[in-house]
């Protein structure tokens, strides 16, 4: 299967400072998602992008899909305590065997935040 | 609250066990998908139903069964269990049983394998 690299697996960072994860794939990415998930909580869906270069603002959240659709990134300005949490990329891959897709979550960016 | 609900939130069993874990999905969602959340492994798609029909099968083990019902809950299945299952169990519904469908997550089961 594909192989989904996300970057840092920590960040610490003061607030109001921004913050960046990057999701990187050796093969190209047809679609990908992602998910917030708060300490004890659940993921939480956040965006999907499917389109080469495509980007999407959310607030103070951009996400962008590379344009050769092998990288993707979320970046938050000045963050907030309520951005603490997990953020996962989850390209789409094909399910080995068959026609099918599956979601592929890679080990996520705990982001944490000093007021 | 994601309108996804999951029984029970918490399990501690004996190595060997067999356990089940409910779901129930948002009202009018026809597919159901599990996955295991472990520290080492990450968040790993076990196996996906769509109105009562298996649609994808992930990363699950041979030990592990699910099933979808008419009613559309759904059951995960764990059997001769090892420490290493111990990890969170959480389902997820859609719509459809298209993948690119937004995915709602429940709470979570943590299961714990003693």
């Amino acid at each position: 299967g594909q192989q989904v690299m996300q970057i840092p697996q920590y960040q610490h960072v003061q607030e109001g400072e921004d913050f960046t994860t990057y999701c990187n794939s050796s093969t190209t990415l047809s679609n990908i998602q992602w998910y917030k998930q708060r300490p004890g909580g659940h993921p939480v869906f956040l965006i999907q992008l499917v389109k080469s270069g495509e980007v999407k603002k959310q607030k103070r959240l951009t996400f962008q899909f590379g344009e050769a659709k092998k990288n993707s990134s979320l970046h938050i300005t000045a963050t907030q305590t309520t951005d603490v949490g997990t953020y996962f990329c989850a390209p789409l891959e094909r399910n080995s065997g068959g026609s099918n897709y599956k979601l592929t979550f890679g080990k996520g960016t705990l982001l944490t935040v000093n007021p | 609250d994601s309108g996804v609900t999951q029984t029970p939130k918490h399990l501690i069993t004996a190595t060997g066990q067999r356990v089940t874990l409910r779901c129930s999905p948002r009202s009018g969602d026809l597919s159901v998908y599990w996955y295991q959340q472990s520290l080492d492994q990450g968040l790993q798609f076990l196996i996906q139903y769509y109105n009562g029909e298996e649609r994808a099968k992930g990363n699950i083990l041979e030990r592990f069964s699910a099933q979808q019902f008419p009613d559309l809950h759904s059951e995960l299945n764990l059997s001769s269990l090892e420490l290493g299952d111990s990890a969170l169990y959480f389902c997820a519904s859609s719509v459809s049983g298209v993948i690119t469908d937004t995915q709602y997550f429940g709470p979570g089961t943590r299961l714990t394998v003693l």
